[in-house]
């Protein structure tokens, strides 16, 4: 089956700091999917992008199905980007999901 | 965006007892739903597939007798865990996905279940 891997697994940054999250995946995908998941376990829905740029305020992602991966870009972070993220394809219309990267914000 | 609500967002339950979690779309029907189950600091595992007017898919290894999934209406969906015990204890979420959206999934808040 698909193979889904992100890195870092721990990121920890100053408030302020920029970061890049990755996400590779072993096959061809439909769909891409990246989540943040707050503290308190909710998943927020952040980018759909099977391919190309998406922006969202701080919040871009983009998506080279071609070459199998995807980057979250997140910039001027702030504490309440802490959290994980987590990148998830499609397969069958069933999300496989990345292990996730633990992202910590210190004011 | 869609909305899925789910309800309770935590619940504590003594051992041997039964517990219903719902998942309800707001503003969309969603033919199919997904329930997932996460461990403390892993990734999401997704339980079953539930279908609205038929038997929900399970995962291997997931057992169908101890967590009964019915999917009613096109709208809801429920998650009973059956006879609960210990390390049923996890953090259940649900999803759907919209008619013609190709697969974009969203997500309930989550339930927190502790089985004392």
């Amino acid at each position: 089956g698909i193979q889904v891997e992100q890195s870092p697994p721990d990121l920890i940054l100053q408030e302020g700091a920029n970061s890049t999250l990755r996400c590779n995946f072993s096959d061809s995908v439909n769909n891409l999917q990246w989540f943040h998941q707050n503290p308190w376990g909710q998943l927020i829905n952040l980018f759909y992008i099977p391919s190309g740029t998406k922006q969202n305020g701080r919040l871009s992602a983009t998506t080279v199905a071609t070459e199998r991966y995807s980057l979250l870009y997140i910039s001027s972070s702030q504490t309440t980007d802490s959290g994980v993220y987590f990148c998830a394809v499609d397969s069958n219309y069933q999300l496989i999901w990345g292990a996730g990267t633990k992202l910590i914000i210190k004011p | 965006g869609a909305v899925v609500s789910q309800h309770p967002s935590r619940v504590i339950c003594k051992s041997g007892t039964s517990v219903k979690i719902e998942c309800r779309s707001l503003d969309f029907q969603a033919t199919t739903m997904f329930w997932y189950r996460q461990f403390p600091k892993q990734s999401l595992m997704l339980m079953a597939t539930s279908n609205e007017g038929s038997k929900a898919t399970y995962e291997q290894g997931v057992e169908k007798d101890k967590f009964l999934i019915n999917h009613a209406s096109l709208t809801l969906s429920t998650l009973t865990v059956t006879s609960a015990h210990p390390e049923d204890s996890s953090f259940y979420i649900c999803s759907a996905g919209r008619p013609y959206t190709a697969g974009e999934l969203f997500f309930g808040e989550g339930s927190r279940l502790t089985v004392l």
